[in-house]
C-alpha cells in the first residue's frame, strides 16, 4: 500500500523569496511521483514528474523537485515565487499495481503575499 | 485538443435525489478515471477504466454509486439516493495506456447536497 505526506497544510511567503514545499511517500513497490497544483475553481495541472533516472526534475512555471529514495522524500521547490504560485499544492504516488491510480496527499496551500 | 470536459460544472441536489455527472477525455485516450475531492482534502481515487472496461474500483465506490463508460469514449459517474456526505468534487482524468502515468484533468463537477 501507498501513502503520501505532506508536511505542511498551509504555507506562507513573501513574493520573491524561495519556497520548498514537502513530501514523504511510502510505498513497498517502485513509484512514480508528481506535483499537481490546483487553481481555486478549477482542476488539477501537472507541475512534474519523477519517473525515472535523474533525482532532480524540473517542471513548469520555474518549480523543480528532487526524488530521495532514502529519505523517501520528493519536495518541490522554487527560487522565487509570484504571487500567482498562490495555489493548491499536491502531492501524488502512482504505481503499476494500481493501474497507475493516483494517490494523493491532503495538499500544501501556498500563499504569496507583496 | 479541448482538454477533459465536465458537466455540469455544478450540482445542487435534495438528499435522496440521483444525480449523473459526464466526463468527456481528451480524443484518442482509452484510458479514464475517476476521483472524489472533499474540502480541504487531497483527490482519491474511485474507479478507472480501460476502453469501456471498468478495470478497478475502490472501496469508496459505495453500491449507491455506479461508473459506465459504454462506448469506450465518454464516461457517466451516477449516485443514487444521494446523502450528504457525497457533497465533494469530482474529478475525471484522461491517458493513454502507454503514458498511464501522466493524466489530464477535467475542471470538476462540484456536487451540493442538502
Amino acid at each position: 500500500a501507498q501513502s503520501v505526506t505532506q508536511l505542511d497544510s498551509q504555507v506562507p511567503v513573501f513574493e520573491e523569496a524561495p519556497v520548498e514545499l514537502r513530501c514523504n511517500y511510502s510505498s513497498s513497490v517502485s513509484v512514480y511521483l508528481f506535483w499537481y497544483v490546483q487553481y481555486p475553481n478549477q482542476g488539477l495541472q501537472l507541475l512534474l514528474k519523477y519517473l525515472s533516472g535523474s533525482t532532480l526534475v524540473k517542471g513548469i512555471n520555474g518549480f523543480e523537485a528532487e526524488f530521495n529514495k532514502s529519505q523517501t522524500s520528493f519536495h518541490l521547490r522554487k527560487p522565487s515565487v509570484h504571487i500567482s504560485d498562490t495555489a493548491e499544492y499536491f502531492c501524488a504516488v502512482s504505481d503499476t499495481n494500481s493501474g497507475y491510480a493516483l494517490n494523493f496527499g491532503k495538499g500544501t496551500s501556498l500563499l504569496v503575499t507583496p | 485538443d479541448t482538454g477533459v470536459s465536465q458537466n455540469p460544472r455544478h450540482k445542487i441536489t435534495k438528499r435522496g435525489q440521483n444525480v449523473t455527472f459526464r466526463c468527456d477525455p481528451i480524443s484518442e485516450h482509452n484510458r479514464l478515471y475517476w476521483y472524489r475531492q472533499t474540502l480541504g482534502q487531497g483527490p482519491e481515487f474511485l474507479t478507472y477504466f480501460q476502453n469501456e472496461a471498468q478495470l478497478e474500483k475502490s472501496r469508496l465506490l459505495s453500491d449507491r454509486f455506479s461508473a459506465e463508460r459504454p462506448k469506450g469514449s465518454f464516461s457517466t459517474l451516477e449516485i443514487q439516493r444521494t446523502e450528504q456526505g457525497d457533497s465533494a468534487m469530482y474529478l475525471c482524468a484522461s491517458t493513454t495506456t502507454l503514458r498511464s502515468y501522466e493524466q489530464y484533468f477535467g475542471p470538476g463537477t462540484r456536487l451540493t447536497v442538502t
